[in-house]
């Protein structure tokens, strides 16, 4: 199974400032890999599919890039509607596999 | 618009059978490929199974193989997974989610809200 590491697993940031999340795969992925967002009590949304492509109707605030085992996940401008766990997911191979998730909350 | 509701969670004792169900509304449901995905509580998401648009093809997760079975009923729209010989440790918020893609795993783009299975004597 290809496993996913992301870090940090919690940030804590200021409306306004950058976030950034990583996300390193065990073994060379292409671009196969998605960005999805968790808000608490909520089922997780898909922000970015295939590393890099912004799915329709979300904030450009976000954006994602990388390729092969090393992926970044980045927030431009912290807004309060961001609080939330972000997960990386690669599609590869099967099984799907998901990152630990990182939790960004408002400093 | 687009939609997922499953339902069939509760509290089942270890080692009993539980049937979720996965109602699929706005979109033509016979084209996409369906997933379930669970959550243990406070912990992070983690892929269970697939099914291809037509039924002919279908995957696992290890820790569910010979345990879990997911079907589909095109006719009537709806996705379910079949849970026996129920551990302690499936206790988790199952989700269904749709794939972009009919005839492969890539990325799910539409999500329910999710069902709670709680296994527990």
């Amino acid at each position: 199974d290809i496993q996913m590491t992301q870090s940090p697993s919690s940030l804590s940031a200021s409306v306004g400032d950058r976030v950034t999340i990583t996300c390193q795969a065990s073994q060379d992925i292409s671009n196969y890999l998605n960005w999805y967002q968790q808000k608490p009590g909520k089922a997780p949304k898909l922000l970015i599919s295939d590393a890099s492509n912004l799915e329709t109707g979300v904030p450009s605030r976000f954006s994602g890039s990388g390729s092969g085992t090393d992926f970044t996940f980045t927030v431009s401008s912290l807004q309060p509607e961001d609080i939330a766990t972000y997960y990386c997911q690669q599609y590869d191979n099967l099984p799907l596999t998901f990152g630990g998730g990182t939790k960004v909350e408002i400093k | 618009q687009v939609r997922l509701a499953e339902s069939g969670g509760g509290v089942v004792q270890p080692g009993r059978s539980l049937r979720l169900s996965c109602a699929a509304s706005g979109f033509t449901f016979s084209s996409y490929g369906m997933h379930w995905v669970r959550q243990a509580p406070g912990k992070g998401l983690e892929w269970v199974a697939l099914i291809w648009d037509d039924g002919r093809n279908k995957n696992y997760v290890d820790s569910v193989k010979g345990r879990f079975t997911i079907s589909r009923d095109n006719s009537k729209n709806t996705l379910y997974l079949q849970m026996d010989s129920l551990r302690p440790e499936d206790t988790a918020v199952y989700y269904c989610a749709r794939d972009r893609v009919a005839v492969a795993a890539q990325m799910l783009d539409c999500w329910g809200q999710g069902t709670l299975v709680t296994v527990s004597s």
